[in-house]
């Protein structure tokens, strides 16, 4: 089945230390999301990729960066992890700008110790 | 400020009887919406649609209701199952609006259908 496949599941590290979230999948769309989502929040759009475009959304902070070196993956990368970065990251896709649904990935829990 | 807003963090609902689950947007932008229902541990996952320039959309068990002037839509679920149990999202996108057609999501209705 095609699917967006989010690793790990559970991913804890230490304050400050870098961190890398992996997002892939086989559905063969152009754009992809990355979200977060704080308990008992409504998730948050943090940036997307339409194909190698990167939009940032105006309040992601800069300690939030991504990477898509080819079309089926797309990473997160947390530079300096503070406590309050602690959440659920979410992948999503959709097969082009604006197109609906998205079609998510199951999360990766992120805890900070 | 949310631009969509899900009031009810809970809702309770005996097997077979209908569940509405309610959302109230503030942009009139939003010209397209969709509900998605999430189990603990897995992602969102798709349920329903409308675009603006309907009121009622149906599949199966699940309609959908928007109302323009009073920027509100509801999720009808009859009859309601125990497997329908989990939290349900609205989202809302401006497709022509500059947001480059960007989800906003609501912080979700958590639903318990009782046998």
């Amino acid at each position: 089945d095609a699917m967006v496949i989010q690793n790990p599941r559970y991913q804890v590290t230490q304050f400050g230390k870098p961190v890398t979230l992996s997002c892939s999948q086989t559905l063969n769309h152009n754009v992809m999301y990355w979200y977060q989502q704080k308990s008992s929040q409504a998730p948050k759009l943090l940036f997307h990729y339409y194909d190698k475009d990167f939009n940032n959304e105006a309040d992601t902070p800069d300690n939030f960066q991504s990477r898509r070196p080819n079309t089926s993956f797309c990473f997160l990368d947390i530079r300096s992890p503070g406590l309050g970065d602690a959440a659920m990251y979410l992948c999503a896709t959709s097969r082009g700008q604006g197109e609906q649904p998205q079609h998510f990935g199951d999360g990766t829990r992120l805890s900070i110790l | 400020d949310q631009q969509v807003k899900q009031n009810s963090p809970s809702l309770s609902v005996q097997e077979g009887r209908i569940s509405i689950l309610n959302c109230d947007y503030t942009n009139s932008m939003f010209d397209y919406f969709l509900w998605y229902k999430k189990y603990p541990a897995e992602g969102p996952t798709f349920l329903i649609s409308i675009s603006s320039i309907k009121d009622k959309n149906e599949d199966g068990r699940f309609t959908v209701f928007l109302n323009k002037s009073a920027k509100h839509l509801s999720l009808h679920i009859v009859p309601s199952q125990p497997g329908d149990s989990a939290v349900y999202f609205c989202a809302a996108s401006a497709r022509y609006g500059g947001s480059q057609g960007n989800l906003i999501f609501g912080k979700g209705t958590k639903l318990s259908v009782k046998p």
